[in-house]
C-alpha cells in the first residue's frame, strides 16, 4: 500500500531564506508525483508536475526534484518570501491503484 | 479561462439528510475527480469519473456516489448525513484520463454537518 510522507510538518522562516520540503513514498512504480500549495479555507493550487521519466521541474523560484529509486521528491523554494506562506502537498499516483495519494502536508509560515 | 468551479462553496446540513455538491470542470477537460479533506484523515481520493462512467472508486461506504453528464460537469451526493462527513469536498479536473495529466482544483464545497 502507497503512504505519502512529508517531512517537516511545520516550517517558520524569515524571508529570504532558501527552503527544502520532502516528500516521501513507499511505492516507487508511480505514474507522476505532483505538488500543490493550500492556502487556508481554500483549494488546491497546482505548483509542479514531474513525469516518472523526469528529474526534476523548475517554475520560477520553484525547482521539484524526483528520485523514484529512493522515493523522495523535494520542493526547492528560493527566497521565500511571506506570500509563500500556505500549506503544501505532494501528491503521487501510483500504478497500482491509479489513485492520487496525497502526503500529510507542510505547513509553511515565512515572516517579514 | 474560468478554473474548475464548485458549488456551493459552504453549506449546512444536519444529520440523516442528504446533500448535492456541483463541480464545473474547466472547459475542454473530460475527467472529473473528487476528495474529502479532513483535519484528522487529510485528504482522500472518493471517485473519479470520464466520459459520463465512473472509472476508479475510493474506500468510501456507498452513501456516497456521484455521476457526470455529457457536458463533463459532475456532481456528488452523500444521503443520510453523518457528523463524520463534515469536510472540504474538492473537485479536479484534467484534460484527459491520461494518468500523466495534470490535476487542476476548486475551491471546494465546505459541508458542514449538525
Amino acid at each position: 500500500k502507497q503512504e505519502v510522507t512529508q517531512i517537516p510538518a511545520a516550517l517558520s522562516v524569515p524571508e529570504g531564506e532558501n527552503l527544502v520540503l520532502n516528500c516521501s513514498f513507499t511505492d516507487s512504480a508511480i505514474y507522476n508525483l505532483q505538488w500543490f500549495r493550500q492556502d487556508p479555507g481554500k483549494g488546491l493550487t497546482s505548483l509542479l508536475l514531474i513525469q516518472s521519466s523526469q528529474r526534476e521541474q523548475t517554475s520560477g523560484r520553484l525547482n521539484a526534484s524526483l528520485d523514484k529509486s529512493s522515493g523522495r521528491s523535494t520542493l526547492y523554494i528560493a527566497a521565500s518570501q511571506p506570500g509563500d506562506s500556505a500549506t503544501y502537498l505532494c501528491a503521487v499516483r501510483p500504478q497500482s491503484t491509479d489513485k492520487l495519494i496525497f502526503g500529510t502536508g507542510t505547513r509553511l509560515q515565512v515572516f517579514p | 479561462k474560468a478554473g474548475v468551479t464548485q458549488t456551493p462553496r459552504y453549506l449546512i446540513k444536519t444529520r440523516g439528510q442528504q446533500v448535492t455538491l456541483s463541480c464545473s470542470p474547466i472547459s475542454g477537460h473530460r475527467s472529473v475527480s473528487w476528495y474529502q479533506q479532513t483535519p484528522g484523515q487529510g485528504l482522500q481520493f472518493l471517485f473519479e469519473y470520464f466520459s459520463e462512467t465512473q472509472r476508479n472508486k475510493g474506500n468510501f461506504p456507498g452513501r456516497f456516489s456521484g455521476r457526470q453528464f455529457s457536458n463533463s460537469r459532475s456532481e456528488m451526493n452523500v444521503s443520510t448525513l453523518e457528523l463524520g462527513d463534515s469536510a472540504l469536498y474538492l473537485c479536479a479536473s484534467s484534460r484527459n484520463r491520461d494518468r500523466a495529466g495534470e490535476l487542476f482544483f476548486g475551491e471546494g464545497s465546505r459541508l458542514t454537518v449538525l
